[in-house]
């Protein structure tokens, strides 16, 4: 069984730059998750999809950044405009039951 | 609102020898899960352990272990007969249940050989 996926690995953009994360979660899984580390901080919640619905996406730091789900297996985050504040390790998870989450390798963003 | 703190920035261990990682978290629910996950170098989050707060028993995963003390709040992860292998960044986290996760600030384990 596939875990989860995330591309790219690295990214580095310059200020200003758009760029898209892709997070593939395991077959099945209808909870996805997004989450960032901004270097030196804690990990911090984004938003839940359930599905292709946005459970919650009160950890969304702003509109500069969209978040959707197709169908409800791959999910896309992307960051319009960047800025350098957005430079971090993007994770994803997905879990079929609570309690059971699966991590994604993380996605470092580089805004530079 | 749910806060997990990890008070040691980083510990060291000898190989071989026992570590014990300290977590404390704050919540008003009674259900959860509590886990610990491993970051090693290469970014790959992984699962050490979980537990359940209903459950009274410690969970344990071979060599690691928790103490769970449910009214005191805390959660600590014990690692046993400590291997170059384990040394990686350690994360407390809390999930009320279905929801997000929040995580502690991590920890840095380095195991001397």
């Amino acid at each position: 069984e596939a875990g989860v996926t995330q591309f790219p690995s690295h990214s580095v953009i310059e200020k200003g730059q758009t760029v898209t994360l892709r997070c593939d979660p395991i077959s099945g899984h209808d909870n996805l998750y997004w989450y960032r580390r901004v270097m030196g901080k804690e990990i911090k919640f984004l938003l839940h999809f359930v599905k292709e619905s946005k459970q919650d996406e009160s950890g969304m730091p702003n509109n500069r950044f969209l978040a959707e789900r197709t169908g409800g297996t791959y999910s896309t985050l992307k960051v319009q405009p960047a800025e350098l504040e957005d430079s971090g390790v993007y994770f994803c998870a997905s879990s079929k039951v609570p309690g059971v989450a699966f991590f994604g390798q993380g996605t470092r963003l580089t805004v530079v | 609102a749910q806060t997990v703190t990890q008070s040691q920035p980083e510990m060291s261990v000898q190989e071989a020898e026992t570590v014990t990682l300290s977590c404390t978290y704050d919540t008003s629910e009674s259900d959860y899960y509590l886990f610990w996950y491993k970051q090693p170098p290469s970014r790959q989050m992984i699962l050490v352990i979980r537990q359940e707060a209903y459950k009274q028993q410690n969970a344990t995963e071979n060599r690691f272990s928790v103490n769970f003390q449910k009214a005191a709040k805390s959660f600590s992860l014990k690692i046993s007969d400590s291997q170059l292998g384990d040394a990686a960044m350690y994360f407390c986290a809390y999930e009320e249940y279905g929801n997000k996760l929040v995580f502690g600030a991590g920890t840095i384990l380095r195991v001397k050989s």
